[in-house]
């Protein structure tokens, strides 16, 4: 089974620097995907950022860069020039290509608080 | 906003009531897949539905159900609710017509559901 692993509960940086949120993974398949979804204190799920495993870039997206090294297995994502909006829970996602008629099923790890001061 | 819409926003009921949730997929997209989040076990995997048909399982009761109709909405049955019930219900998106199965999930707002 598919595993992710976030080993920081919670995390603080100063507006405008830069921080990395980890995430480990654990699988067996040679093709995967990889998410990171941020959640505010309103609840919703907001996609940031997707590295497929065959990507030779690092993917970025406007302030979001994901960290790709397979080898060690980690997807650690990159917020740069951080903001007060960036204040909120990250979750690191793989898609689990279930053996069962092709699901794309996510899943999660625990997720990271990330508190911005000003 | 991802495009996916779900109703209702909040939810209160007491133990052993049945309740709805509805989901809408963003316009295009086949799949729905249903997740629960609770304080103990995070986010989690229900079940998801591509073009009408159950296609996987994950953690869901035997007390939970859910359908996808013809017009892609689908709903999510919980019965006889208990306490342990309470959670952030989310439904996600993805794999739209001509597209792929790798597709990006895109998440509606969510059910925030409170059982007293």
């Amino acid at each position: 089974a598919q595993k992710i692993t976030q080993t920081q509960p919670g995390m603080f940086v100063q507006e405008k620097e830069a921080v990395t949120l980890d995430c480990t993974y654990d699988t067996s398949d040679p093709s995967y995907g990889l998410f990171w979804y941020k959640q505010p204190s309103s609840g919703e799920m907001i996609f940031l950022i997707y590295q497929g495993s065959y990507d030779q870039q690092n993917a970025t997206e406007g302030r979001y860069s994901l960290n790709f090294q397979k080898a060690r297995k980690s997807a650690n994502l990159v917020i740069s020039a951080s903001q007060l909006g960036d204040s909120a829970m990250y979750f690191c996602a793989m898609r689990d290509r279930s053996t069962q008629g092709g699901s794309e099923k996510l899943v999660f790890g625990k997720g990271t608080k990330l508190t911005v001061n000003p | 906003d991802s495009g996916v819409t779900q109703t209702p926003k909040h939810l209160i009921t007491a133990t052993g009531q049945r309740v709805t949730l509805r989901c809408s997929p963003r316009s295009g997209d086949l799949s729905v897949y249903w997740y629960q989040q609770s304080l103990d076990q995070g986010l989690q995997f229900l079940i998801q539905y591509y073009n009408g048909e159950e296609r996987a399982k994950g953690n869901i009761l035997e007390r939970f159900s859910a359908q996808q109709f013809p017009d892609l909405h689908s709903e999510l049955n919980l019965s006889s609710l208990e306490l342990g019930d309470s959670a952030l219900y989310f439904c996600a998106s993805s794999f739209p017509i001509g597209g792929a199965s790798t597709d990006t999930q895109y998440f509606g707002p969510g059910t925030r559901l409170t059982v007293l």
